[in-house]
């Protein structure tokens, strides 16, 4: 079993739509979560962090983590064509190396 | 957020030769910073973490003498790729990590294609 799991997709909506995007994970020791987007062929991008369990928003984006379920998710409201793209979710754990464990990413596809 | 620069963006070589990437990270100090493989679309793949000043700390699998890093500055990390094969034809990302734990910054990779 992997660390973290995440929904590979592919994922279509229409422009306008709430988009969620979700990941598990089996390590009781990530503390940190990360949403990353990556273009195709370009590095990822830091989206949203979150540390320990809790929401948080920003713009159209939100982010919930719950640990008790060891559960993770990402909202999009109002999805747009600009947010086709792939999103990886990441997490880390205390400690002084504090590597990233990534998910496969999930690809989204919003159509205009 | 911060950027990190990766030189260069593609390069295709012949098998047996060596290539050089960098990452620079060009507005911050990086005490640490990691590289990634990824291949087409998968997830990224942590090869080493590099810390400014030491050996590298290559993840099992990954050879060492193969994938050679050097980090010798805040700002500056390579990854060289010795005696090139086509199966080592890839996307290689590097990241580097702000003052916060967090914060990993990635740069936009290079697409290495060996022929």
């Amino acid at each position: 079993q992997k660390e973290v799991e995440q929904d590979p997709g592919p994922l279509s909506v229409p422009e306008g739509a709430i988009v969620s995007l979700n990941c598990t994970y089996s390590n009781s020791a990530f503390q940190y979560f990360m949403w990353y987007r990556q273009y195709s062929r370009k590095g990822p991008e830091l989206l949203m962090y979150t540390y320990s369990s809790g929401n948080k928003e920003d713009g159209r984006f939100t982010a919930q983590v719950d640990k008790s379920s060891k559960y993770i998710s990402l909202f999009i409201r109002d999805s747009q064509p600009s947010d086709s793209a792939t999103y990886l979710c990441a997490m880390s754990a205390e400690g002084s190396a504090r590597q990233l464990t990534f998910g496969s990413g999930t690809q989204l596809t919003v159509l205009p | 957020g911060a950027v990190v620069s990766q030189h260069p963006s593609w390069v295709i070589c012949k098998s047996g030769t060596s290539v050089k990437i960098e990452c620079r990270s060009l507005d911050f100090q990086a005490t640490t910073m990691f590289w990634y493989r990824q291949f087409p679309k998968q997830s990224l793949m942590l090869m080493a973490t590099s810390n400014e000043g030491s050996k590298a700390t290559y993840e099992q699998g990954v050879e060492k003498d193969k994938f050679l890093i050097n980090h010798a500055s805040l700002t500056l990390s390579t990854l060289t790729v010795t005696s090139a094969h086509p199966e080592d034809s890839s996307f290689y990302i590097c990241s580097a990590r702000g003052v916060f734990a967090y914060e990993q910054y990635f740069g936009p990779g290079t697409r290495l294609t060996v022929t």
